[in-house]
């Protein structure tokens, strides 16, 4: 248990559909990050909220829409996904952007499957 | 560019061996950190341990170690005594002075045989 908990743990959507994953840690980090996970590619970053405010969109369909109302939440809406967004989406918190000496710490994923 | 190169796909260890995975890493930048990561199959990333780009010792963490070597910008995970608990997808991260994100490799999946 690491302090990062993700919901729900598994998704199955269709196309059409419109989904939110939730990301919530009371560790008293300040900054939050969605990644996704596909088979065998590099866990790529999505976005990252520094202080509430997002510091980072790595050039993210805008069928991916996050929400950060705090800094204890994080919330990735999903709509009109295609079947090439099924993946493990991963959220992360650390205590501050760019701190280099503290490890992320990461909930255990919500696996999405787009049919 | 920032970059980390794990070349084993898939890696098999005899339990109470030790297994080493390899991981390289490119970057410009002279202050990083590089981290390890234990994913297990309940998808849950796990911290194992962390070197810093100007610590002089190779990092310890109980079973685990790194083996940093800096002027061939490798930084390998030793895993003394495997248990069959280990067998689960590693993987190796660095964030930079400059960055603002945890890069990551592809990952190395360790089986530990009985």
């Amino acid at each position: 248990e690491t302090g990062v908990t993700q919901t729900p743990r598994h998704l199955v959507m269709g196309m059409t559909n419109k989904k939110s994953l939730k990301c919530e840690q009371h560790l008293g980090h300040n900054a939050m990050y969605w990644y996704k996970q596909s088979a065998k590619k590099p866990l790529e970053l999505m976005f990252v909220y520094n202080f509430k405010e997002q510091t980072e969109n790595n050039s993210v369909p805008s069928r991916f829409s996050p929400e950060c109302p705090n800094s204890s939440h994080l919330f990735l809406h999903l709509h009109t996904l295609q079947p090439e967004d099924s993946a493990l989406y991963l959220c992360a918190s650390s205590p501050t952007r760019t701190g280099m000496n503290t490890e992320a710490f990461f909930g255990q994923g919500t696996r999405l499957t787009v049919v | 560019a920032q970059k980390i190169t794990q070349t084993q796909p898939g890696m098999f260890v005899q339990e109470k061996e030790a297994v080493t995975l390899d991981c390289t890493y490119d970057t410009s930048d002279p202050s990083y950190g590089l981290f390890w990561y234990k994913q297990p199959s309940s998808g849950e990333m796990i911290f194992l341990i962390y070197q810093g780009s100007y610590d002089q010792q190779n990092a310890t963490e109980g079973r685990y170690s790194l083996n940093f070597q800096k002027a061939r910008k490798s930084a390998n995970l030793v895993i003394s005594a495997s248990q069959l608990g280990d067998s689960a997808m590693y993987f190796c991260a660095m964030i930079t002075n400059t960055g603002n994100q945890f890069y990551f490799g592809t990952g190395t999946s360790l089986t530990v045989i009985p």
